[in-house]
């Protein structure tokens, strides 16, 4: 069965500095992975989406994630936060059958000034 | 430009009372899913719908029905609420149900006493 473990429930970093937002995956054969973010009150809006295509993905606003095969990671990462980002991240991988999205059970990410 | 569209935003009920939760998408998308979120726990995928006349079981199904009314539209049903119920609720659509990411209405805050 497909899975994913994101592997800090809050993440806390100074506006200007880098974020890292670490997920492991499980997975019986190559899958399709997702970042989405959640801001308060809001529903989730897609970041980025790994599908075999290049192992570096880039998403929306300075995002971007790295699937790492060998690893079974597929780490967020953005070179510089900003106090929008500042929101609720959630790592996904496709179900087995490929209908269902499994979803890790978040990362807070704190911006302080 | 509006997506996703969830009715109601915010809703109270008393244990046993029953309700509807509607969706609708104007995406043209032909998959539609129906899910819950409680803190701690991700998002869980209650029911879901690949395509317009079709609904099966996600994870968590007891206690819900669906209707896929048309291509647009994607109601869940609470038939008699219990306070375990009292979760976010969320609706997405997406193209397909294979490994296409998700799009997500802003959620229905349900609250049952």
């Amino acid at each position: 069965a497909q899975s994913v473990t994101q592997l800090d429930s809050h993440v806390s970093v100074s506006e200007g500095t880098p974020v890292l937002l670490r997920c492991n995956y499980s997975s019986s054969y190559s899958p399709s992975l997702f970042w989405y973010v959640q801001h308060p009150n809001k529903g989730l809006q897609l970041l980025l989406k790994y599908t075999s295509a290049a192992t570096l993905v880039k998403g929306i606003n300075g995002f971007e994630a790295e699937f790492k095969k060998s690893e079974t990671s597929f780490h967020l990462t953005k070179p510089s936060a900003h106090m929008s980002d500042a929101a609720e991240y959630f790592c996904v991988v496709s179900g087995d059958s490929g209908y269902a999205l499994n979803f890790g059970k978040g990362t807070s990410l704190l911006v302080t000034p | 430009n509006a997506g996703v569209t969830q009715t109601p935003k915010f809703q109270v009920l008393k244990t046993g009372q029953s309700m509807t939760l509607q969706c609708a998408q104007d995406m043209n998308h032909n998959s539609m899913y129906w899910y819950r979120q409680d803190p701690g726990m991700g998002l869980r995928l209650i029911y879901y719908s690949a395509s317009e006349g079709t609904t099966d079981k996600g994870e968590v199904p007891n206690g819900y029905n669906v209707s896929r009314l048309n291509k647009r539209e994607f109601s869940l049903r609470l038939e008699s609420a219990a306070p375990s119920q009292t979760s976010v609720y969320f609706c997405a659509s997406s193209r397909t149900v294979s490994n296409q990411p998700q799009h997500f209405g802003d959620g229905t805050r349900l609250s049952i006493l």
